[in-house]
């Protein structure tokens, strides 16, 4: 079945630092590949996406390449801030499948 | 648009008792999902649906029912509760794929204590 790996966190950062957190996945076929961010009490939402193979996804200074020879969907930023600090998920989507499959999660703390 | 709503936001149970969690989106999404949250977890699918009169099982269905009688709505109930089942479920919707929105939109999130 699909699978989605996280880089383990938790993750701690000064601020203005280089991110990057691994995400690797497991996939039947050909599916979308997202990055969500969940901030503390609230629902995930969606940071960004890509389709197909080479897209690249960005979204408030976050991007992610999609990787199909390597099947990975690494999340970048180049200069944190102490607003990214939450938990941010991969998850993969099939084509029609109608449900999406997430990695644990990697919680990300951004210190002044 | 109000997008995924859940009622409630918070609820406690006692063993035993029975109880339907709500959700409702006004995207006019075919797709609609239910996940539960436990710390160290990550999320874990519930139950899905595809359209409405379509549910399927997800990963960790056992002790919940749902149904799909019309696009916008996709209740979840629990049978018996157990502590168990102490967590933090969200609904989640999103759009045909091929189409803008194939992401996910998730609900505000429903925290339910069962002692």
């Amino acid at each position: 079945g699909d699978s989605v790996t996280q880089m383990e966190g938790p993750v701690t950062l000064s601020e203005e630092a280089f991110l990057t957190i691994n995400c690797t996945y497991t996939a039947t076929g050909y599916p979308s590949l997202f990055w969500y961010v969940q901030y503390p009490g609230e629902g995930l939402q969606l940071l960004l996406k890509a389709t197909k193979a080479d897209d690249k996804g960005s979204n408030k200074g976050f991007e992610a390449t999609y990787r199909k020879e390597t099947t990975s969907f690494h999340l970048e930023k180049g200069s944190v801030q102490v607003s990214d600090s939450a938990v941010y998920f991969c998850a993969l989507k099939e084509t029609n499948a109608g449900k999406s499959t997430f990695g644990d999660g990697t919680t990300l703390t951004v210190k002044p | 648009n109000a997008g995924v709503t859940q009622t409630p936001k918070f609820q406690v149970l006692k063993t035993g008792q029975s109880m339907t969690l709500q959700c409702a989106q006004d995207m006019n999404h075919e797709y609609m999902s239910w996940y539960r949250q436990d710390p160290g977890m990550g999320l874990r699918l519930i139950h899905y649906s595809v359209g409405a009169g379509i549910t399927d099982q997800g990963e960790v269905p056992n002790g919940y029912n749902v149904s799909r009688s019309t696009t916008e709505d996709f209740p979840l109930r629990l049978l018996s509760a157990a502590p168990s089942q102490t967590s933090v479920y969200f609904c989640a919707s999103s759009g045909v794929d091929g189409g803008p929105y194939n992401e996910q939109f998730f609900g505000p999130g429903t925290r339910l204590t069962v002692l």
